[in-house]
């Protein structure tokens, strides 16, 4: 079953606009993850936050988490076309090692030359 | 590039047919995960090998099952298809007490008929 959902489903934005993505999910947590998948390929992990963390940065993306409600948020800035794909928040339950993953439902972002 | 492989990329079985597929790790990654993504949703972890044991599964019936060899490699193998079985299979690499991040390859896509 799936741990979360991502919200919302889709998003299309112009190019140079920056487009957030938040994630919400249900147990408590070691880390939570993004990755990103390219049209029905594989995913490529993005940022990973833990749980004692409430906000990360690198390059272009910044993800926040807020455990007490469960919930993260990723934010791209100044998105470029390349951007365009589905973005997926993953999450490890604390009672887990740290990579059996439960992943969201994905919000896929068109990003408009 | 993520270093995992998997193969083969596309095929097509029909209901009731056994099928395997095929992952080669990441070098020096001693831990493989399973995943199965039906279309439009999230992966869904359905079980993980390390040291060529079983060690987690997901809610998956035992005609899932897999082997991990001595080299890192591992297969995946369904019996008696359903026509739900229809998905993106993917393999992800992983170092046992790592901080969680997973190293996917591209995906086998099952189309059972």
């Amino acid at each position: 079953s799936q741990q979360g959902e991502e919200d919302p489903q889709a998003l299309s934005i112009q190019e140079g606009e920056n487009a957030t993505m938040n994630c919400s999910y249900k147990t408590s947590i070691n880390n939570l993850q993004w990755y990103r998948q390219n049209s029905g390929r594989g995913l490529v992990h993005l940022i990973l936050i833990r749980s004692n963390e409430r906000e990360k940065h690198s390059g272009r993306l910044r993800v926040t988490l807020d455990t007490s409600k469960k919930s993260s948020s990723l934010l791209i800035t100044a998105s470029r076309a390349a951007d365009t794909a589905s973005y997926f928040c993953a999450t490890d339950a604390k009672k887990s090692s740290g990579d059996k993953l439960t992943f969201g439902t994905g919000t896929r972002l068109a990003v408009r030359p | 590039e993520t270093g995992v492989t998997q193969s083969p990329t596309h095929l097509i079985k029909t209901r009731g047919q056994q099928v395997t597929l095929r992952c080669s790790s990441q070098s020096g990654h001693n831990t493989v995960s399973w995943y199965q993504q039906a279309l439009g949703q999230g992966p869904q972890f359905i079980f993980q090998y390390y040291r060529e044991e079983e060690n987690g599964r997901g809610n998956f019936p035992p005609r899932f099952s897999g082997l991990q060899f001595p080299n890192y490699s591992s297969e995946l193998n369904v019996n008696a298809l359903e026509l739900d079985d229809s998905a993106l299979y993917l393999c992800a690499s992983s170092l046992v007490g790592a901080p969680g991040e997973l190293f996917f390859g591209e995906g086998s896509r099952l189309t059972v008929l």
